[in-house]
């Protein structure tokens, strides 16, 4: 089981309205992610981080942004949510692969998003 | 263009039955291939991740296959059981940057029934 926590698992609120999603995970890894997940769809990255004061867009366009002030915890902010944001939003933290080459991701359990 | 394509887009089986997933990549330069299980509403958790030189990996009832020369691979999940009822879904990495860039694929929902 991952120790990576996402709240609230659930939001739906109306459109204009600033909204903060968090994830939290306490494997101390310091790669951490954000995804966004339409049903019967892929995964599409839309923030990630290296650590402690860095973050990067990912592949989506995505007009949230994200913050990293602490290596546990990552949240992800809408300043003014529109019903195009709605979606399940994803959390990952991730370690190296042992043996091999890459990271190995940690899901949290998601926050679906409602913008009415 | 790198991508992930799944098959079938969903599937029915009997409590009990075995059933295969199938997985085809065109990303390149290939690094490891990850398959996921998602159960509705939550994150997807990790069942198998094989590199090049793995061509087949277990776990528990689930075993992995990997053809790295065509590009495939399967998830063969024996003796099903209700809770096997989810999304699977095929990650494929590449070598790119140290991060890893991953290729999704859209999954197959897997339903079981008693």
């Amino acid at each position: 089981e991952a120790d990576i926590y996402q709240t609230p698992r659930y939001l739906v609120i109306g459109t204009g309205k600033k909204i903060t999603l968090e994830c939290s995970q306490t494997m101390g890894h310091d790669k951490m992610y954000w995804y966004q997940q339409d049903p019967g769809m892929e995964l599409h990255l839309i923030h990630y981080s290296y650590g402690v004061n860095s973050t990067e867009k990912g592949d989506l366009s995505s007009e949230s942004t994200v913050s990293r002030i602490r290596t546990e915890h990552f949240p992800l902010t809408l300043e003014s949510a529109r019903p195009s944001h709605t979606s399940q939003y994803l959390c990952a933290s991730s370690e190296r692969i042992s043996g091999g080459e890459g990271e190995k991701l940690f899901f949290g359990s998601g926050t679906q998003l409602s913008v009415l | 263009k790198n991508q992930v394509e799944q098959s079938p887009q969903s599937l029915i089986i009997l409590e009990g039955k075995n059933c295969t997933l199938q997985c085809n990549y065109t990303v390149s330069p290939f690094s490891n291939l990850r398959w996921y299980k998602q159960d509705t509403g939550r994150g997807p958790v990790s069942l198998t991740i094989m590199t090049f030189s793995e061509n087949t990996k277990s776990n528990g009832r689930y075993t992995a296959t990997l053809d790295a020369d065509t590009k495939q691979s399967s998830l063969h999940i024996t003796a099903s059981q209700l809770s096997d009822s989810a999304s699977y879904i095929c990650v494929v990495s590449d070598r790119g940057s140290t991060l890893g860039r991953l290729y999704f694929g859209r999954g197959t929902q897997l339903t079981v029934w008693p």
